[in-house]
């Protein structure tokens, strides 16, 4: 099967500071990224995409960075806020199936 | 429209048992998939519809797992004769357009098996 993976679990920042969550996934084929926040008790919540003709995006305080070289995508948060902490998943679309990485915990230090 | 909705939220059943989970996607919403989430894990990719065709299922998606989208519009995940290994947040997302396109999830129905 695929593999889209985390390289940290968990992840703690003090608020006001940039965040970074780094994912890893293996189907090169994949042409689209998306990262999601997922908050406990609630489904998975859209931030940010990326295909895979672009090597960076920006949103509103988030930045999506993507080196297909190396296979590896990566979410920064500018000026973490505490509601900001949640789950955020990785998660790579090869046209037929949808792969979500485990997840980096992050908490935000007030 | 208010969003991908699920029903119910949450769901108790004997191991045994037969249990229908309902979604109901954003309207004019394309593609509807189905996942399911352990606690800790990231969502698993279980199967999806084009409108009213299923065009993908995982592996996952053993034989007493069923879904349907008769009409294109919601959608329903049977599992017959329940597990306690199939104890998890079932999530269901619909998407506009063929591919590629931002999934929207509902909240999911959080199913127990005992």
């Amino acid at each position: 099967g695929e593999s889209v993976g985390l390289h940290l679990p968990t992840l703690s920042v003090q608020e006001g500071d940039n965040s970074i969550i780094n994912c890893a996934y293996s189907n090169s084929a994949s042409d689209y990224f998306i990262w999601y926040k997922q908050e406990s008790g609630k489904g998975p919540q859209f931030i940010i995409d990326i295909r895979s003709n672009m090597d960076k995006r920006q949103g509103q305080r988030v930045t999506v960075l993507l080196n297909k070289t190396v296979k590896h995508l990566s979410l920064q948060i500018a000026a973490t806020q505490p509601g900001d902490s949640a789950v955020y998943f990785c998660a790579e679309d090869t046209g037929n199936q949808f792969y979500f990485g485990t997840g980096t915990s992050l908490t935000v230090i007030p | 429209d208010t969003g991908v909705s699920q029903n119910p939220r949450h769901k108790i059943t004997k191991r045994g048992q037969n249990v229908t989970f309902r979604c109901d996607p954003i309207s004019e919403h394309n593609r509807l998939y189905w996942y399911r989430q352990t606690l800790g894990q990231g969502p698993e990719f279980l199967t999806y519809f084009q409108n009213e065709a299923q065009l993908e299922k995982s592996r996952l998606l053993s034989d007493r797992f069923s879904a349907e989208r008769p009409k294109g519009s919601f959608s329903t995940l049977e599992i017959q004769r329940t597990e306690q290994g199939d104890s998890a947040m079932y999530l269901c997302a619909s998407s506009e357009g063929l591919a590629n396109y931002e999934q929207y999830f509902g909240p999911g129905t959080r199913l127990t098996v005992t």
